[in-house]
């Protein structure tokens, strides 16, 4: 089965800029389907803070982005905040018919 | 603004059915698809399949063999059922809408489902 990868972890300093990196396919990012990003804090429900590789829902802070490449995106927080400690999970679709989920990031600030 | 609501039986042996059902209020249940998540403890997230209000199904190939969705319209329903359980279906599953390929926040509450004998 295809898999998303994804860094184990990365850490960074309160207000630094942190990249995660998640590294598929051409049976799913590199066909062309897009890329989506959830936050799971400590203990609760995954949510969803990019859509469409690039978009953000209403109510998710500026200093996440995401941007995507041929078979990879890369979600950027910029002005790393201690709340922002959390699991992190890439996303997209696979030809063969499969929502497809990231191996997962755990960011940790310092 | 849509409420996801989940619950079912937490605690099974090995070799029983798994049945969660979900309920959607405050959104329109005909202009979604309807996924199944879980996570094992300490683990990343698996999508496990999703359904229409006309009851499309599509399920990872993976579990699609244990694997039953179905639907309510009359209630704003949707359900999973997951056969011969094993220890290795111990997971929080969670009930999501999805739309192009995205799983839209909020998704439901979450429901631990431990296997055990």
């Amino acid at each position: 089965q295809s898999v998303l990868t994804q860094p184990p972890s990365v850490s960074g300093a309160p207000g630094q800029r942190v990249t995660i990196s998640c590294t598929g396919s051409n049976s799913n990012i590199g066909a062309g389907y897009d890329v989506h990003w959830y936050q799971q804090l400590p203990g609760t429900v995954p949510k969803l803070i990019i859509y469409g590789n690039t978009n953000r829902p209403s109510g998710v802070p500026d200093r996440f982005s995401g941007s995507k490449s041929v078979t990879s995106a890369s979600l950027v927080i910029t002005g790393l905040q201690a709340e922002d400690e959390a699991d992190y999970y890439c996303q997209s679709y696979d030809t063969s018919g499969l929502y497809l989920f990231g191996t997962g990031t755990t960011v940790t600030v310092l | 603004q849509v409420h996801l609501q989940q619950w079912g039986a937490g605690l099974l042996k090995p070799s029983e059915t798994l049945s969660l059902t979900c309920a959607v209020y405050g959104g329109s249940f005909s202009d979604f698809y309807w996924s199944w998540i879980r996570q094992p403890p300490g683990k990343g997230l698996e999508w496990i399949g999703e359904i229409n209000h006309r009851g499309t199904t599509n399920y990872n190939p993976s579990l699609k063999s244990r694997v039953t969705l179905s639907v309510d319209t009359s209630k704003d329903q949707f359900s999973l059922k997951v056969s011969s359980v094993t220890a290795a279906d111990t997971a929080l599953y969670y009930c999501a809408r999805g739309h192009s390929h995205i799983l839209w926040s909020p998704w439901g509450q979450g429901t631990q489902v431990t296997v055990s004998s």
